[in-house]
């Protein structure tokens, strides 16, 4: 059972470009981290968000978090082909342990 | 400070045979979690280490093992292996308490023939 949806799948873009991935559950989490990941390589943690509501920046990527702790969104203004990459959402559900869960992934190309 | 060291990163084994695979985490962190990656199955979490105690635990069959020393380094160990084990296995540590993150090694590429 997936328990986070990460959409879309797959996006190929053009550089200069700006995109959205989403990342939905009907769970609760305490905290919901964005990981980006390269081929061969381990994730690499981009932000940890717990407030519901809440928003943080990286430069070019904006992340928030659902006021209801469910959701998650990432969105890259005037991507860049250094952007490439797998990017994952992941979580610990509210009261579920301590085990973190990843979706599936949004695989990002961006074309120069 | 270093990172999480994986070793091998790549390895090949027949059916059959078993494998083990280590882990280093960050100095300090005392969590210890491992994942399968697949193409069509994404990050599976197999068990997470704490103070050489396994927290939590995955929905990979008994063939699929770990442990904790108490310097914090993992291992986990594969037994008769299928080829559907060939995957990368990811390790990852991380600090104590909810809001941090992990800091995952480069993985080992593990291939079943």
């Amino acid at each position: 059972t997936q328990l986070l949806e990460q959409s879309p799948q797959f996006l190929s873009i053009q550089e200069g470009e700006n995109l959205t991935v989403y990342c939905n559950s009907s769970s609760v989490f305490s905290s919901l981290q964005w990981y980006r990941q390269e081929p061969g390589e381990g994730p690499v943690l981009l932000v940890t968000v717990v407030t519901g509501g809440e928003v943080k920046k990286l430069k070019r990527l904006t992340f928030q978090f659902g006021d209801a702790r469910k959701d998650s969104s990432l969105h890259i203004t005037a991507a860049q082909p250094g952007d490439t990459g797998l990017y994952l959402c992941a979580g610990k559900i509210l009261g579920g342990g301590f085990k973190t869960i990843f979706g599936a992934g949004t695989r990002l190309f961006v074309k120069a | 400070k270093a990172g999480v060291t994986q070793t091998p990163r790549y390895l090949i084994k027949t059916r059959g045979q078993q494998v083990t695979l280590s882990c280093s985490p960050i100095s300090g962190h005392r969590s210890v979690s491992w994942y399968q990656q697949t193409p069509g199955q994404g990050l599976q979490f197999l068990f997470e280490y704490f103070s050489e105690t396994q927290r939590n635990k995955g929905n990979f069959p008994g063939r699929f093992s770990g442990r904790q020393f108490s310097n914090s380094r993992s291992e986990m160990n594969v037994s008769t292996l299928e080829l559907g084990d060939s995957a990368l296995y990811l390790c990852a540590s991380s600090g104590t308490g909810e809001i941090y993150g992990y800091t995952f090694g480069s993985g080992t590429r593990l291939t079943v023939v």
